[in-house]
This record gives structure tokens, sequence and C-alpha cells, in this order.
């Protein structure tokens, strides 16, 4: 089993929709979890980083973790064409630094 | 902020050969910095953990002689694929840790295409 499992998709949404986007893990001792973007050919992006459990929210995007059921999302409100990337979930142990990356969500939002 | 830049953007080069990829953070100090390596519609594989001043920390599998990682300073790394041959081809992604969002962050430059023939 992977320490962290994500949907590769591919997830098909028309424009405008709300977009959720899930990773579970299976090591209690994440502490930090992060979502990026990812181009086609390009470095991943920073969109949200979170500490321990909760919401954060910035912009049309809301990142939730809940460490009970070692489960995180991403949504995305009011999604765009420009939203089509893949997206990826990374975690980490405190102190550690080094990230455990989901396989990505490969996302398309149709115009 | 939290900028980092790559050079090569691509390369392209001859079996045998060695390349080396830069890898800078522009606007804040990165006493860490990471090598990933990309294959298509796949995720991120660390190679190495890079700390300014000392010897980088190879992952399992990863051989230290044929990827070669110098953090000279506290915003460039540099990674050398020493005789490369085809089957390096691949993108190959630096990360700096540190800049804005939290310590834990890790930002990442454009990556750098290997394309060796």
């Amino acid at each position: 089993q992977k320490e962290v499992e994500q949907d590769p998709g591919p997830l098909s949404v028309p424009e405008g929709a709300i977009v959720s986007l899930n990773c579970t893990y299976s090591n209690s001792a994440f502490q930090y979890f992060m979502w990026y973007r990812q181009y086609s050919r390009k470095g991943p992006e920073l969109l949200m980083y979170t500490y321990s459990s909760g919401n954060k929210e910035d912009g049309r995007f809301t990142a939730q973790v809940d460490k009970s059921s070692k489960y995180i999302s991403l949504f995305i409100r009011d999604s765009q064409p420009s939203d089509s990337a893949t997206y990826l979930c990374a975690m980490s142990r405190s102190g550690t630094y080094k990230y455990i990356f989901g396989t990505g969500t490969r996302l398309k939002v149709l115009a | 902020g939290a900028v980092v830049s790559q050079h090569p953007s691509r390369v392209i080069c001859k079996s045998g050969t060695s390349v080396k990829i830069e890898c800078r953070s522009l606007d804040f100090q990165a006493t860490t910095m990471f090598w990933y390596r990309q294959f298509p519609k796949q995720s991120l594989m660390l190679m190495a953990t890079s700390n300014e001043g000392s010897k980088a920390t190879y992952e399992q599998g990863v051989e230290k002689d044929k990827f070669l990682i110098n953090h000279a300073s506290l915003t460039l790394s540099t990674l050398t694929v020493t005789s490369a041959h085809p089957e390096d081809s691949s993108f190959y992604i630096c990360s700096a840790r540190g800049g804005g969002a939290g310590k834990e962050t890790q930002y990442f430059g454009p990556g750098t295409r290997l394309l060796v023939l």
C-alpha cells in the first residue's frame, strides 16, 4: 500500500463547476499537507499549505485536512479552463522536510 | 516572492557526455534543496536532498556517482548527470525549502528536460 493515494483521473468537469480533489494517506505522523498544481512540462506551483487539521481558504481554493480519517481535500470553486492541470497532493512529517507525493489527478475543465 | 529558477530548461546531449543543471532560489535563501525526477504522466520521484555546505543525501536506488549534487551556496544547487545515457532522459525538477508560506514548504523550479541521444 502506498503511503499516499490519489486518484489519477482524468477528471472532466464543465466550466463553473465545483471540483473536489482528494488524497488519503496511511502515516499518522504527517503534519504538513500541500497542494500543488502542475501544468504540462512545467514545475509544480504551490497552491495551498496546511499544518495539521482544519480548513484553509484562498480565493477559489479551499483545502481541508481531516487527520482522524487521514483524508485531505482541495476544492476549486467556479472552475475555469485555465485550471486544467495535474493537481498533486504532498505531505510531510514534522522536521523531515521530505515530501511524499500523491500520483497526481489530471483535471480538465471544459469550456 | 519564493521564486526558483532552473537552467537550462531543455538540453539535448550525446550519450556519454555530462550535463549540469543549475537550481537557484532568486529571492530567498534555501538551506535545503531537493532534486526530483519525473517520468511522463507520473509523480515526482525524490532523488536527493541537498544541504548547503554538506554532502547530499541520496534516496535508495539513486547512484550518487552518476548524479553529482553540489550545494555551494544558500541560493544555488547543481545536479550533474555524468556519462549520460538514453535511460537518463527525463524531466528533472529542483525545489528549495523556505520562502513565504512556511519553513516546511518547498518551492519548485520550472524543470529541465533532458534528452540523451
